[in-house]
């Protein structure tokens, strides 16, 4: 597509319930990066993947966050038991390939925890 | 990890002023990208510039890779130029890392 797409844009949903979060990158881009962002803690690295695998999950805050990327394109960010604390915004980036090109942010996904 | 420290936090300028950002880095990178966030929160990548001077329109970027810093110049500023400046920086490992920030306010 033309842009870096993720939905839904918002989701408002109960403490201790899952949520998907979905990224769906330009096309061609092979690397593929989540980001988010909260009023404490700035912006965070979550995870990238390199076509399909993910080489350093070391971002992802604890083991109820989890992503995975088919096909080498869209990828999905699953958070399991949500919290509180999980509010934030989550951004999505795609690039040619990994290290030295710019990256395209889509508009990201509001998440509520209530 | 490397840390990114960005000044100033907050800039107040009339619609016409330039102005200069900065961005100081604590170690050597090999990306370093800038980012405007508008107020509707959408990230836009302005340069990727690890070293070297680009620009483009009324914006340009330089980035002294031996001394660990870059700056964003934004000339005869509008107020569509208003929302948040990032300066990110990466040493290699694909995670980029994200300075706090310059909260930039272009009253006309």
């Amino acid at each position: 597509g033309a842009g870096v797409s993720q939905s839904p844009s918002n989701k408002v949903t109960e403490k201790g319930k899952d949520v998907e979060l979905r990224c769906d990158p330009i096309s061609g881009h092979t690397a593929l990066y989540w980001y988010r962002q909260s009023l404490g803690q700035g912006l965070e690295f979550l995870i990238y993947f390199q076509g399909n695998s993910a080489p350093d999950k070391s971002g992802l805050p604890s083991d109820r966050f989890s992503a995975e990327r088919t096909g080498g394109s869209v990828s999905t960010l699953t958070i399991q038991r949500t919290q509180q604390e999980d509010s934030a915004v989550y951004l999505c980036a795609s690039s040619l390939i990994t290290g030295n090109y710019g990256y395209t942010f889509g508009s990201g996904t509001r998440l509520t925890v209530v | 990890g490397i840390q990114v420290e960005q000044s100033p936090p907050d800039l107040i300028l009339q619609e016409g002023a330039n102005s200069t950002l900065r961005c100081n880095f604590s170690d050597s990178v090999n990306n370093l990208q800038w980012f405007h966030q508008n107020p509707w929160g959408q990230l836009i990548n302005l340069f990727y510039i690890p070293s070297g001077t680009k620009q483009n329109g009324r914006l340009s970027a330089t980035t002294v890779a031996t001394e660990r810093y870059s700056l964003l110049y934004i000339s005869s500023s509008q107020t569509t130029d208003s929302g948040v400046y990032f300066c990110a920086v990466d040493k290699g490992g694909n995670k980029l890392v994200f300075g706090a920030g310059t909260i930039l306010r272009v009253k006309s």
